[in-house]
């Protein structure tokens, strides 16, 4: 079956540094993977997309690798601030879907503490 | 940007009644939205894919007697918990899928919908 998995464990992490998450996916070929950002309480908001043959993506302070081979999407935040505090969530959408459907992980929450 | 509302923001009834929930985009036209479900701790379930003018389709174990879903507009989508019970409560979000643009594979989501089945 189809999976996508994201570390469960909370990622604590000191302002300044880089934070690194990790999604695996499985039985999975995937048009493109984005990344969002979901705060308690509220909707997922949109970070980054990137698609099958590309291998990185940036904006700002955040970076996204896709490897295609490793079935593997690395996320960064560098420079991390307490802002940044929230739980990202990776989606994917199938090649052989037109509708932009989205499978999500069940996200990893990043800490960021002063 | 794209901006995508849903109304209400939080909701409590009584078990065996009906909720509608709203989901508006409020600056781009829509022809597909989708309807999520989301557990505490858990990951966002697709439930349903909503196109304008046509019938929704849905998940894998999704009833759709259910889960009435009405895309009237090209920015209007609604969701109706028919019969609603204790175990149909969670975080109901939608998103909305841009026409066109440089956003076409991107979605916007709502703020979501808490609903409370007492």
């Amino acid at each position: 079956s189809q999976k996508i998995e994201q570390n469960s464990e909370a990622l604590n992490i000191q302002e300044g540094k880089t934070a690194t998450l990790t999604c695996n996916y499985t039985n999975y070929s995937p048009a493109y993977l984005q990344w969002y950002r979901q705060d308690p309480g509220r909707g997922p908001v949109f970070l980054l997309l990137i698609r099958e043959n590309e291998k990185e993506k940036r904006k700002e302070r955040l970076k996204v690798t896709f490897d295609t081979t490793l079935k593997q999407s690395l996320f960064h935040i560098t420079a991390s601030q307490p802002a940044d505090s929230a739980t990202y969530l990776c989606a994917l959408t199938p090649l052989t879907d037109s509708w932009g459907k989205l499978q999500f992980g069940a996200g990893t929450q990043v800490v960021v503490t002063p | 940007g794209a901006v995508v509302s849903q109304h209400p923001s939080r909701v409590i009834c009584k078990s065996g009644t009906s909720v509608k929930i709203e989901c508006r985009s409020l600056d781009f036209q829509a022809t597909t939205m989708f309807w999520y479900r989301q557990f505490p701790k858990q990951s966002l379930m697709l439930m349903a894919t909503s196109n304008e003018g046509s019938k929704a389709t849905y998940e894998q174990g999704v009833e759709k007697d259910k889960f009435l879903i009405n895309h009237a507009s090209l920015t209007l989508s609604t969701l109706t918990v028919t019969s609603a019970h204790p175990e149909d409560s969670s975080f109901y979000i939608c998103s909305a899928h841009r026409l066109a643009g440089n956003y076409r594979n991107e979605q916007f989501f709502g703020p979501g919908t808490r609903l409370t089945v007492l």
